[in-house]
Parts: structure tokens; sequence; C-alpha cells
């Protein structure tokens, strides 16, 4: 079955360190990976997505993420964080190969960004 | 452009009452999918639709549906309400193509509506 994981329910960084927030995912053949960010009382905005390519994509506010097929990663990474990036993270995935298949968000990540 | 828009932005409902959700895509988007969001389950895919045709449909009750118009808004209806069915229902659009906008684009989402069943 495919699933998506975000195995931590919240990650508290300190502004300026790198954060790292993780996702992991199980699916039939390649998959494409998106990020979204959810800010309080807001709809999901969109970040980055990895479709084919480069395995580290770039997306939008100074965040990247490093896709990785041996390990079935995407974290989301930023090499220096901001208070204004405390918000709720969500990695989803969509299968490639059965193009009938639905979008699966994980659970969702709260990030932290402590001043 | 105007982003996704969603009415009304918070709803109260009972037990047993219907309710019906609405959301306009952003101009010239032709896909429109919804989510529920609950802080048990997460987000979770309802439906998809494409010019004015269901193309994807999530592991929901018969008691949710939805329909879009030719100007691409949609509604989404719950019959019989549950207390369960309280959520945040998010809307998302997307330019959308002949292969389901969920595999390919990064959708445009809604401010949501907050559903309170009581």
């Amino acid at each position: 079955a495919q699933s998506v994981a975000q195995p931590e329910d919240q990650v508290n960084v300190a502004e300026g360190n790198p954060l790292t927030v993780k996702c992991t995912y199980s699916v039939s053949g390649n998959p494409y990976l998106f990020w979204y960010v959810q800010y309080p009382n807001r709809g999901l905005q969109f970040l980055l997505k990895y479709i084919t390519g480069d395995n580290l994509v770039k997306g939008s506010y100074g965040f990247e993420a490093e896709f990785n097929k041996s390990q079935t990663s995407f974290h989301l990474k930023k090499p220096s964080a901001l208070v204004s990036d405390s918000a709720l993270y969500f990695c989803a995935v969509s299968p490639l190969m059965n193009r009938d298949d639905k979008i699966i968000f994980g659970k969702g990540t709260r990030l932290h960004i402590l001043p | 452009k105007a982003g996704v828009t969603q009415t009304p932005r918070y709803l109260i409902k009972t037990r047993g009452q219907q309710v019906t959700l609405s959301c306009s895509p952003i101009s010239g988007h032709r896909s429109v999918s919804w989510y529920q969001q609950t802080p048990g389950q997460g987000l979770q895919f309802l439906f998809e639709y494409f010019s004015e045709t269901q193309r994807n449909k999530g592991n929901f009750p018969g008691r949710f549906s939805g329909r879009q118009f030719s100007n691409s808004r949609s509604e989404m209806n719950v019959s019989t309400l549950e207390l369960g069915d309280s959520a945040l229902y998010l809307c998302a659009s997307s330019p959308g193509t002949s292969v389901p906008a969920l595999v390919l684009n990064e959708q445009f989402f809604g401010p949501g509506t907050r559903l309170t069943v009581l």
C-alpha cells in the first residue's frame, strides 16, 4: 500500500540553526513528492516538488529537499531557520505508475523556531 | 490573480443536518480537489473534479458528494452529518491537464471551511 510517514510530530529549532523535517514514503514505482506548508488559519501552500532529475530540489522561502531513492526519503531542509518558518509542514506523495492513484499526505510536522 | 476562495469560512451544524460548501478556483484552473483535515487523521483526499467530471475519489462514504460547474466552481455536500465530520475542509485548484492534476501539478489551496458538528 502507498504511504508517507513524517516520524516527528514536532520539531524545535533555534533561529539561525539549520532545520530538517523528515519524510519517508512507500509507493510502487517512482513517486512524485511534494512539500506543503500550512500557516495558522490558512490553507496549504506549495513549497517544492520532485518529479525527476536532480535529487536536490530547491523551493520557496529558501527551503530545499533531498530525494534519496535508496532510503525512500524526501527530507525538507533549510540552512538557517527563521521564526517566521514556524508552521505545520506536510509531505505528500503521488505514485507515478498508476495515474489513477490519489495523492497521499503525511500527518504533518509542526515546526517551532525558537527566537 | 485572485486566489482560491471558499465559503463559508465557518459553519456550525447539528447531527443529521446536511451542509454545502463552495469553492471558487483560481481563474483558468480547471481542476478542483477537496480534502478533509482533522487532528487525528491529518489531511485526507475526498475527490477531484475536472471539467465538471469527478476524476478521482478518496475513501469516504457516499454521504460526501460534490459537483463542478461549467465555470469550474465546485460545491461539496455532506448529508446526515455526524460528529466525526467536524473538520477543516480544504479546496485546492490546479490548472489541470488530461493527466490527473494530483499526479503532476502543485495545487493552490483555499483557506478552508471550518465545519463544527454539534
